[in-house]
C-alpha cells in the first residue's frame, strides 16, 4: 500500500541555520506530495505541494522538489527563523484520491 | 472567510460516557474528513464523505466509533461508550472535491477520557 516516511525528530536548529527533513514515499503510478505544517495548539496548514515529476513547491521560504528517481519529496529552507517551530508533515495523494496519507510528522525548534 | 469550526475545543469525561464531536466545513467545500492524532499512531483518518455521503469508513477503529453528515454544513462524530483508549486530538478537514485540492483543517478537539 501507500506509505510516507519521514525522518523522525525531534530536531533542533539555531535561528538562520539551513533545514533539511527528509521525505520519501511508496506509492504506484503518479501520487501528488504535500507538506502541511502543525503550530502548537492548531490543525494543520498546507505549506506547499507538488503534482508531477520534477515539479518544484515553494511557500515562506520553504522549497520541495518531486524526485520520483528517488522517490523522495525532501523539505528544504535556508534559513530558519523561531516563528517556524511546528510540527511538519509530509503527504501524498494517489492519483485521482482525496485520501492523504501522512508522516509521522517532525518536530522542529529553532532557538534565537 | 471562517475556516473549519469544531467543537467542543476540549472535552474531559468519564469512560463508559457519550462523546459527540462537531465540525462546521468551510462553505462550498464538498467533501469532510475526521482524523485521530495521537503520539503512538500519528494521524489517522477514520472516515471522509463526499456530498454528505460517507465514502470510506475503513478507519473507524470499532462499532462504538459512529459518523454522520445530515447536511453540507455539519457532522458528528460520536463514540459511544468511550474508553480512555480513545483520549487524542480529533481534526475536522473539508476540501472542494477537485484533484490536488488541500484540506483545511480545524483546531481539533483535545479529548480525554478518564
Amino acid at each position: 500500500g501507500n506509505s510516507v516516511t519521514q525522518m523522525e525528530g525531534p530536531v533542533t536548529l539555531s535561528e538562520e541555520a539551513f533545514l533539511t527533513i527528509n521525505c520519501t514515499y511508496t506509492a504506484t503510478g503518479y501520487p501528488s506530495l504535500f507538506w502541511y505544517v502543525q503550530y502548537p495548539g492548531e490543525g494543520l496548514q498546507l505549506l506547499l505541494k507538488a503534482t508531477k515529476a520534477d515539479d518544484k513547491g515553494s511557500n515562506k521560504g520553504f522549497e520541495a522538489t518531486y524526485r520520483k528517481e528517488t522517490t523522495s519529496f525532501h523539505l528544504e529552507k535556508g534559513s530558519v527563523q523561531v516563528s517556524d517551530s511546528a510540527v511538519y508533515f509530509c503527504a501524498l495523494a494517489q492519483g485521482g484520491s482525496e485520501k492523504l496519507v501522512f508522516g509521522k510528522g517532525t518536530k522542529l525548534t529553532v532557538n534565537p | 472567510d471562517a475556516g473549519v469550526i469544531q467543537s467542543p475545543r476540549h472535552e474531559v469525561t468519564e469512560m463508559g460516557q457519550e462523546v459527540t464531536l462537531r465540525c462546521k466545513p468551510i462553505s462550498g467545500h464538498n467533501s469532510l474528513f475526521w482524523y485521530r492524532q495521537t503520539m503512538m499512531r500519528g494521524l489517522e483518518l477514520l472516515i471522509y464523505f463526499n456530498n454528505n455521503v460517507p465514502i470510506d469508513d475503513s478507519g473507524m477503529p470499532e462499532d462504538r466509533f459512529s459518523a454522520k453528515m445530515p447536511n453540507a454544513s455539519f457532522s458528528t462524530l460520536k463514540i459511544q461508550p468511550s474508553e480512555p483508549r480513545d483520549s487524542a486530538v480529533y481534526f475536522c478537514a473539508s476540501s472542494r472535491r477537485t484533484i490536488n485540492q488541500p484540506q483545511h483543517f480545524g483546531d481539533g478537539t483535545r479529548l480525554s477520557i478518564l
